[in-house]
């Protein structure tokens, strides 16, 4: 959906490096979401906000630190890269109100070396 | 957490036939089951949902059921046709106030010519 921006697009890493994936949606929704999903496991839920504050968080690594500026962005934020991280990073949004449909961006192709 | 099966992970299908997958899910809890479609390279887009007060739903050559007792969704794609050839997703959202949603592992649909 062009409506969910997420850059860059492609980036490779390398290990123990720190990066960050930027999310932002210009659909109006108050909730945000990321996910992950890579060749070896299915769509995975990461995290889930909702007016920039943090709902639920399913990522066992702190690592993994979300980051909320404003109401549209919510950027992920990786520390000390592993190759294990390599996978494709999807933010979604949804509409409060409506929040059970979640539109997902295009993703952000993460290779870590 | 919720648990989502997904079958059959591969799937093909001649032109102009049906096509379904079945989804099982273990929390009764869960309210609500979207389907998304993900072409190669892209993002998963919703192509259709079904709520926990719903049987049954279609749109257009899409069709989902639902059985709350048995805990169980499928998704049903009549007519197929080339461009239905993708990954598709299921997916089941707990009903606690959270928005997180836990995907099946995804079939592969390929609509033979």
């Amino acid at each position: 959906d062009p409506k969910i921006i997420q850059k860059p697009k492609y980036l490779v890493a390398v290990t123990g490096s720190e990066k960050i994936l930027i999310c932002e949606q210009y659909l109006g929704h108050n909730a945000m979401y990321w996910y992950r999903q890579s060749a070896k496991k299915p769509l995975e839920f990461m995290f889930s906000y909702s007016y920039q504050k943090l709902m639920d968080n399913q990522t066992a690594s702190s690592r993994f630190q979300p980051q909320s500026s404003k109401k549209n962005h919510l950027d992920l934020q990786i520390t000390a890269l592993k190759p294990d991280d390599s996978a494709t990073y999807f933010c979604a949004s949804s509409q409060e109100g409506d929040q059970d449909t979640q539109y997902f961006g295009p993703g952000t192709r993460l290779l870590v070396l | 957490g919720e648990q989502v099966e997904q079958l059959p992970s591969i799937l093909r299908v001649q032109e102009g036939s049906s096509a379904s997958i079945n989804c099982s899910y273990e929390d009764s809890a869960s309210n609500y089951f979207p389907w998304y479609k993900q072409e190669p390279g892209e993002n998963p887009k919703l192509i259709i949902d079904i709520r926990s007060n719903m049987e049954r739903k279609q749109i257009q050559e899409l069709i989902v059921l639902l059985d709350k007792k048995a805990k169980r969704f499928s998704l049903h794609i009549t007519d197929t046709q080339p461009g239905d050839s993708a990954m598709y997703f299921c997916a089941a959202r707990e009903n606690y106030g959270n928005e997180k949603i836990t995907f099946g592992a995804g079939t592969k649909l390929t609509i033979k010519p």
